[in-house]
C-alpha cells in the first residue's frame, strides 16, 4: 500500500515571497510522483511530475519539485509567489508496476497569497 | 477546458434516492477514473475503467457502481443516498499509461438533503 502525507494543511504567504509545500510518501515499491493544483471551484490540474531521470522537475509557471528517495519526499517550491497562486495543492503517488494507474493523494495544502 | 466533460455540474437530491453522474473522457483517452472529494476524507479513489473493463477498485461502497461504455464515456451510479455521500465527484482520464498523468474534469457537486 502507498500513502502520502502533506505536512501543512494551510500555508499563508506574502506576495513575492518564497513558498515550500512539503510532501512525504510511503511505498514499498518504486513510484511516480505528481503535484496537482486545484483553483477555487475547479478540477485538479497537473502541475508537474517525476517519472525518472533528473530528480529536479519544473513547471511552466515557476514551480519546481525535487525527488529525494532517501527521505521519501517530493517537496514543491516557488521562489516568488503571485496572488494567482492562491489555490490548493495536492501531492500524489502511483506505483510504477501495478494493475491500473490509480493515484493516491495527500490531504492537500491550501496556499493563501496575501498582498 | 480540460477536455474531460462531467455532467451535471451540480445535483441536489434527497436521502434514499439514486443518481447517475456522467463523464466523457478526453479524446483518445482509454482510461477513466472516478474520485470522491470530501472535507473529511479528502480525495478518495473509487474505481478505474480501461477500454470498457474494470481495471482497479478503491474505496467504493457497494451502493455505488460504475461502467464504461463502448464509446468510452463512463457513468457512476450512486444509490440509497445518505447525507454523508455529499461530496465532489471527479472523473479523470488518461491514455492508459503513467507517463501521461491524469486529466481531471471540473467535477459534479452532489448535495444530499
Amino acid at each position: 500500500a502507498q500513502s502520502v502525507t502533506q505536512l501543512d494543511s494551510q500555508v499563508p504567504v506574502f506576495e513575492e515571497a518564497p513558498v515550500e509545500l512539503r510532501c512525504n510518501y510511503s511505498s514499498s515499491v518504486s513510484v511516480y510522483l505528481f503535484w496537482y493544483v486545484q483553483y477555487p471551484n475547479q478540477g485538479l490540474q497537473l502541475l508537474l511530475k517525476y517519472l525518472s531521470g533528473s530528480t529536479l522537475v519544473e513547471s511552466i509557471n515557476g514551480f519546481e519539485a525535487e525527488f529525494n528517495k532517501s527521505q521519501t519526499s517530493f517537496h514543491l517550491r516557488k521562489p516568488s509567489v503571485h496572488i494567482s497562486d492562491t489555490a490548493e495543492y495536492f501531492c500524489a503517488v502511483s506505483q510504477r508496476e501495478a494493475a491500473g494507474n490509480k493515484l493516491t493523494f495527500g490531504g492537500g495544502t491550501r496556499v493563501l497569497v496575501k498582498p | 477546458d480540460s477536455g474531460v466533460t462531467q455532467t451535471p455540474k451540480h445535483l441536489i437530491t434527497a436521502t434514499g434516492q439514486r443518481v447517475t453522474l456522467r463523464c466523457s473522457p478526453r479524446s483518445g483517452d482509454l482510461s477513466v477514473y472516478w474520485y470522491q472529494q470530501s472535507l473529511d476524507q479528502g480525495l478518495q479513489f473509487l474505481i478505474q475503467y480501461y477500454n470498457g473493463e474494470e481495471r482497479a477498485k478503491g474505496n467504493i461502497l457497494e451502493r455505488f457502481s460504475a461502467q464504461q461504455f463502448p464509446d468510452l464515456h463512463s457513468e457512476l451510479n450512486l444509490s440509497s443516498l445518505e447525507l454523508g455521500d455529499s461530496a465532489l465527484y471527479f472523473c479523470a482520464s488518461s491514455v492508459g499509461g503513467h507517463n501521461y498523468g491524469y486529466t481531471f474534469g471540473s467535477g459534479t457537486r452532489l448535495t444530499v438533503v
